[in-house]
């Protein structure tokens, strides 16, 4: 069985600071992984996803993920955040690229002036 | 950019009652799905339907959940006899195939009294 944790619940930072998001994951085959974003009032959007090959997976927004699997991880990053970018992220981890999509509990990520 | 439409955005019903939660995937796409997100807590699969059935369900789909698609466009969950603990998000989402990652709509808060 699968299962996904998220480190942090909550991760405040300020605008145009640096940030990662924790993601680990757990699983005896091999999955695929995508972090999700939700904005307030809106649904889920795919950020990223890693499906095979390169292990530095860059997404929508300057957001990018690296999987990295001997650690089982894959942390998201931005070099630069900005006010905008305050929202729920999920990571999620999937024995198929597409359904059955296990989702971690979500970081809430909150950028201040 | 297509999206998934879903509606009403808010259901409110009594105990009891049944509710159809109403979903428009994406035209293209041939994978639908249910997730629901009870506050405070992860996002939840439900089920996944293609070709007219049900291609994977949780634990959470019982007898209670039923999913139909009665037309070309709209892809519906109908839950029976709504419990209190039915009172959740509930996130319909599309995918192109199995390989394609899913298209989530804005969601139906369900409020069960």
């Amino acid at each position: 069985a699968q299962s996904v944790t998220q480190l942090d619940s909550q991760v405040p930072v300020f605008e145009e600071a640096p940030v990662e998001l924790r993601c680990n994951y757990s699983s005896s085959v091999s999955v695929y992984l995508f972090w999700y974003v939700q904005y307030p009032n809106q649904g889920l959007q795919l950020l990223l996803k890693y499906l095979s090959g390169s292990t530095l997976v860059k997404g929508i927004n300057g957001f990018e993920a690296e999987f990295n699997k001997s650690q089982t991880s894959f942390h998201l990053r931005k070099p630069s955040v900005h006010i905008s970018d305050t929202a729920e992220y999920f990571c999620a981890v999937s024995e198929n690229s597409g359904y059955a999509l296990n989702f971690g509990k979500g970081t809430s990520l909150l950028v201040t002036p | 950019e297509p999206e998934v439409t879903q509606t009403p955005s808010h259901q409110v019903t009594q105990m009891g009652q049944e509710v159809i939660l109403r979903c428009v995937p994406i035209s293209n796409h041939l994978y639908f799905y249910w997730y629901r997100q009870i506050l405070g807590q992860k996002v939840e699969f439900l089920v996944s339907f293609y070709n007219n059935e049900i291609s994977e369900k949780s634990e959470i789909f019982d007898d209670q959940f039923s999913v139909e698609r009665p037309d070309g466009s709209n892809f519906t969950l109908k839950i029976r006899s709504t419990k209190l603990e039915d009172s959740a998000m509930y996130f319909c989402a599309s995918s192109e195939d199995h390989n394609s990652p899913l298209h989530f709509g804005n969601g139906t808060r369900l409020t069960v009294t």
